[in-house]
């Protein structure tokens, strides 16, 4: 199985360009996330959806925007980038009922908006 | 609401020197507990978990015991090498947050040779 899956796995934007980071996931996980990672820092959430169709803000959401039209694939959408939304991004998923199972992450996505 | 404590690092070690990073939570009900490890240039991999109190989680030399009287999950490995540099993450779940985890801010080891 190849688990969390994300590309780009690098990228340069400029000021007020767009772009959308890419999530799939082949373990039939219902619920999916998207964290960001600023240098040294920890995780701050983004987004997260509960199931096809649904999705809901975390902690970090505006100048982003998620949808989830399928159970495999969480894309995330930047309108128009900013310096501060250089960072770097990660997918998880974890499944349904199990909260002793954890989550499983992609290998992150390195944005630099310049 | 659900919260994770860690010491802030980083933590420099020399090779074979005993590690201890310490994690407290705060949580309602009966929360599974976990380590993460993030190697540079890496997501994060599950290092060990803890479902219930007084369970001992356990891999790569790595161990960690769910104390609910302390309410603590302190990771420790008896003899850390070079390639143990990572930052590592204690994170927690809870039935009252659905499958959410929520994670500590993390604590960079160093371990020089």
């Amino acid at each position: 199985n190849a688990g969390v899956t994300q590309t780009p796995k690098f990228r340069i934007l400029k000021i007020g360009q767009s772009m959308t980071l890419q999530c799939a996931q082949d373990m039939n996980h219902n619920y999916m996330y998207w964290y960001r990672q600023d240098p040294g820092m920890g995780l701050k959430l983004i987004y997260y959806s509960v199931g096809a169709g649904i999705t809901d803000k975390g902690e970090v959401p505006n100048g982003y925007n998620v949808s989830r039209s399928t159970t495999e694939d969480f894309p995330l959408r930047l309108e128009l980038a900013a310096p501060s939304q250089t960072s770097v991004y990660f997918c998880a998923s974890s499944p349904l009922g199990q909260t002793n199972y954890g989550y499983t992450f992609g290998s992150g996505t390195r944005l630099t908006v310049v | 609401g659900n919260s994770v404590t860690q010491m802030e690092g980083p933590v420099t070690l020399s090779e074979e020197a005993f590690l201890t990073i310490n994690c407290t939570y705060t949580a309602t009900g009966y929360p599974s507990l976990f380590w993460y490890v993030q190697y540079p240039g890496e997501g994060l991999q599950l290092l060990l978990k803890a479902t219930k109190a007084d369970d001992k989680g356990s891999n790569k030399g790595f161990e960690a015991t769910y104390r609910k009287e302390t309410t603590s999950f302190h990771l420790e490995k008896g003899s850390v090498q070079v390639s143990d540099s990572a930052v590592y993450f204690c994170a927690l779940s809870s039935n009252n947050a659905g499958n959410m985890l929520t994670f500590g801010g993390g604590t960079r080891l160093m371990v020089k040779p």
